[in-house]
């Protein structure tokens, strides 16, 4: 069975302080498929990485950054110096060799001014 | 180049009455979805389809019907709306690589009263 958990239902954090967004996946496949959504308060939902299984580099962009573990079956991600712009709800999200994609139940992210 | 667009963008329905909601893209991608979004849920695939005139169930397909007559086009229908369907309903699509990326319509906004 595929599951994505993302334990984490609310955080806040002050502007300025970094923050990481867990994630931890359960799948049997070999090939798979991580991604991660930003859904902010207008609702949209905006793509943010895919990583496949076998590319375990860790990915940075900008304030962003994207740390892929398949020891723990984790995909974290990670935001420095926060700003209120971050505040959001964050999806993270796995497929594998199905059509389907799974996503976790999402992360809250209040940055306060 | 619209993306993908979903109509409407809300709607009040009464216990009973059936609706259709239409998602169109214009990227010529294979792949369509209908997912749902409840609070703390995260996003809940409905139907699918993998291709002109052809569709499947995902994980929460009662209550639903969707059809795929034209490539651009995947429709889901209710035809006896129930309060326990209010919700955001976004729809997605993709190209046909395995590897390829959701990019979501803006949502719809579904209350059934």
């Amino acid at each position: 069975a595929q599951k994505v958990t993302q334990a984490q239902t609310e955080i806040s954090v002050v502007e300025k302080e970094d923050v990481t967004l867990d994630c931890v996946y359960e799948t049997r496949d070999t090939t798979y498929y991580l991604f991660w959504y930003k859904q902010p308060p207008s609702g949209e939902l905006v793509f943010l990485i895919r990583r496949n299984s076998f590319d375990e580099q860790n990915e940075i962009s900008g304030r962003y950054s994207w740390n892929f573990q398949k020891s723990t079956s984790s995909f974290n991600f990670t935001i420095t110096a926060s700003q209120v712009v971050d505040s959001a709800v964050y999806f993270c999200a796995l497929k594998t060799s199905y059509d389907k994609v799974i996503f976790g139940p999402g992360t809250s992210l209040s940055v306060i001014p | 180049n619209a993306g993908v667009t979903q109509t409407p963008k809300f709607r009040v329905l009464k216990t009973g009455q059936s609706m259709t909601l239409l998602c169109a893209q214009d990227m010529n991608h294979e792949y369509m979805y209908w997912y749902r979004q409840d609070p703390g849920m995260g996003l809940r695939l409905i139907h699918y389809s993998v291709g002109e005139g052809t569709t499947a169930k995902g994980e929460v397909p009662d209550g639903y019907n969707v059809s795929r007559l034209k490539k651009q086009n995947f429709l889901l229908g209710l035809e006896s709306a129930a309060p326990s369907q209010t919700s955001v309903y976004f729809c997605a699509s993709r190209g046909g690589q395995v590897q390829e990326t959701q990019y979501f319509g803006p949502g719809t906004r579904l209350l059934v009263l």
